[in-house]
C-alpha cells in the first residue's frame, strides 16, 4: 500500500515555543492531507484540511492562527504548533488518500507532542 | 454535522469468543466507510465498504455495511489476545475523502 511518513514521532518541548510535524507521501502524490488530533482514550478528530497550494481549512474550534499549515508540495504537509501550551499535549497524525479514486486514507505514523 | 456512532464503547471477551462491533452513522456526501484497528500508535485499515450487503472478509474478521439502515458491523471470529485494541470506524465524505470518525470501540481479549 501507499507510505505516508511523518516526522518527529515524538517530541516534548517547552511552554512558549514552536514544534514542526511534517507528514510526507512517499510513494505517491496527494493534493490534500489531512491533520488530526487524538487525546488518551479519546478518537481522532479532524483539525484541518492541508491543500497543495492554498490555505487549509480548519475544523470549527481550531485555531488558524495557532496550528500552522503549510501544504508547499504535492507530497509535504507541514503541522507547526505555535506557542505551544501543556494543553496542545496529544497524538497529532496525518493522512492522504493517493489520487482522486475512493481509495482508502493512509496514515503517517502519528507524532506524540508532550509540552512541558 | 456528520456523526459517527460506534457500539459497545468497550467490551472484553473471553480468547475464542466471537465479537460483534456496531458503527453507526449520519452523514452528507457519503463516499465510503472504513474500519481501523489502533494499537499503540497510528491506525492499521482493515476495510474499505462502498456498497450494501457485500460482506468483505480478512481471516478472522468480517464486516459488512447497511447503506439504507446507515450502519455497518465488525465482526471477528475466534478471537486472540492479538485481537486487543481501538477499533475505529470512519466515514468519508466528500471529493477529498475527509474522515469522520466515530468514538472507538476498546476490545480486550482475555485468556
Amino acid at each position: 500500500g501507499a507510505v505516508v511518513s511523518q516526522h518527529p514521532s515524538w517530541v516534548i518541548c517547552k511552554s512558549g515555543t514552536s514544534v514542526k510535524i511534517e507528514c510526507r507521501s512517499l510513494d505517491f502524490q496527494a493534493t490534500t492531507m489531512f491533520w488530526y488530533r487524538q487525546f488518551p482514550k479519546q478518537s481522532l478528530m479532524l483539525m484541518a484540511t492541508s491543500n497543495e497550494g492554498s490555505k487549509a481549512t480548519y475544523e470549527q474550534g481550531v485555531e488558524k492562527d495557532k496550528f500552522l499549515i503549510n501544504h508547499a508540495s504535492l507530497t509535504l504537509s507541514t503541522l507547526t504548533v505555535t506557542s505551544a501550551h501543556p494543553e496542545d499535549s496529544s497524538f497529532y497524525i496525518c493522512s492522504a488518500t493517493p489520487g482522486a479514486m475512493n481509495t482508502e486514507a493512509f496514515f503517517g505514523q502519528g507524532t506524540r507532542l508532550t509540552v512541558v | 454535522e456528520d456523526k459517527v456512532v460506534q457500539s459497545p464503547l468497550s467490551l472484553v471477551v473471553h480468547e475464542g469468543d466471537t465479537v460483534t462491533l456496531n458503527c453507526s452513522y449520519e452523514v452528507t456526501n457519503f463516499r465510503s466507510l472504513l474500519w481501523y484497528k489502533q494499537e499503540k500508535k497510528a491506525p492499521t485499515f482493515l476495510f474499505m465498504l462502498t456498497s450494501s450487503g457485500i460482506e468483505k472478509k480478512s481471516g478472522r474478521l468480517s464486516s459488512i455495511l447497511d447503506k439504507k439502515e446507515l450502519f455497518s458491523i465488525l465482526n471477528i471470529t475466534a478471537t486472540q489476545t492479538g485481537d486487543s485494541a481501538v477499533y475505529l470506524c470512519a466515514v468519508s465524505t466528500g471529493t477529498a475523502s475527509k474522515l469522520t470518525f466515530g468514538t472507538g470501540t476498546r476490545l480486550q481479549v482475555t485468556l
